[in-house]
């Protein structure tokens, strides 16, 4: 199995651009989560996801975040407009049980 | 609010002795106690867990302990490899509720 697979690895892109983050899970596992991760804050859970239903988005930081998930095999969390303080390493886990969770190789994004 | 609590942001140890990471937590309803590593420009990757009623989980070189009454846990790693430098994460979750993680401790040992 190729893991959780995300794209792109890095988005070097300018405050108030759109930038779209991808994410394929493990085949066969029910839950994904986006996760971002910060030196201040370490890893924040964004939003999580069951059998492709939004289950909690309360980590979501404000309405330019913005996360989907149309099948099991596919998500996306889009960033609408980008700002500075966005700039951080996105992850994606995917899971069959809560604990146990896959991450992906994450997305280091950049916001000048 | 920062529920789960890694205040040492880095520790350095020589190889062959013992690395202690620590955690604490303020949720007494947590029930389940993880540790993660992450290498630098991979995920995080699972590494052993603990319920909340045992105090002690063992696998291999890794040892998790589990101090309910003061909301601990640590990791211990016996004897260090410098294979073991990356950055450890605690984690922590309620019933099947989301994961909550601590900041990371990042884990240097030196050859």
């Amino acid at each position: 199995d190729a893991g959780v697979i995300q794209s792109p690895r890095h988005e070097v892109t300018e405050m108030g651009q759109e930038v779209t983050l991808r994410c394929k899970p493990i085949s066969g596992h029910n839950s994904l989560f986006w996760y971002r991760q910060t030196m201040m804050r370490g890893l924040e859970l964004l939003i999580y996801f069951n059998n492709n239903v939004p289950i909690d988005d309360s980590g979501m930081p404000e309405d330019r975040f913005s996360a989907k998930m149309p099948n099991a095999s596919f998500s996306t969390l889009k960033i609408q407009p980008s700002e500075p303080r966005d700039s951080a390493v996105y992850f994606c886990a995917s899971s069959l049980q809560v604990y146990e969770q896959y991450f992906g190789p994450g997305t280091r994004l950049t916001v000048t | 609010d920062q529920q789960v609590k890694q205040n040492s942001p880095s520790l350095s140890v020589q190889e062959g002795r013992i690395s202690i990471l620590n955690c604490d937590y303020t949720n007494s309803m947590f029930d389940y106690f993880l540790w993660y590593k992450k290498y630098p420009a991979e995920g995080p990757t699972f590494l052993i867990s603990i319920s909340s009623i045992k105090d002690k989980n063992e696998d291999g070189r890794f040892t998790v302990f589990l101090n309910k009454s003061a909301k601990h846990l640590s990791l211990h790693i016996v004897p260090s490899q410098p294979g073991d430098s990356a950055v450890y994460f605690c984690a922590a979750y309620v019933g099947y509720q989301k994961v909550t993680f601590g900041t990371g401790t990042k884990l240097q040992v030196i050859p």
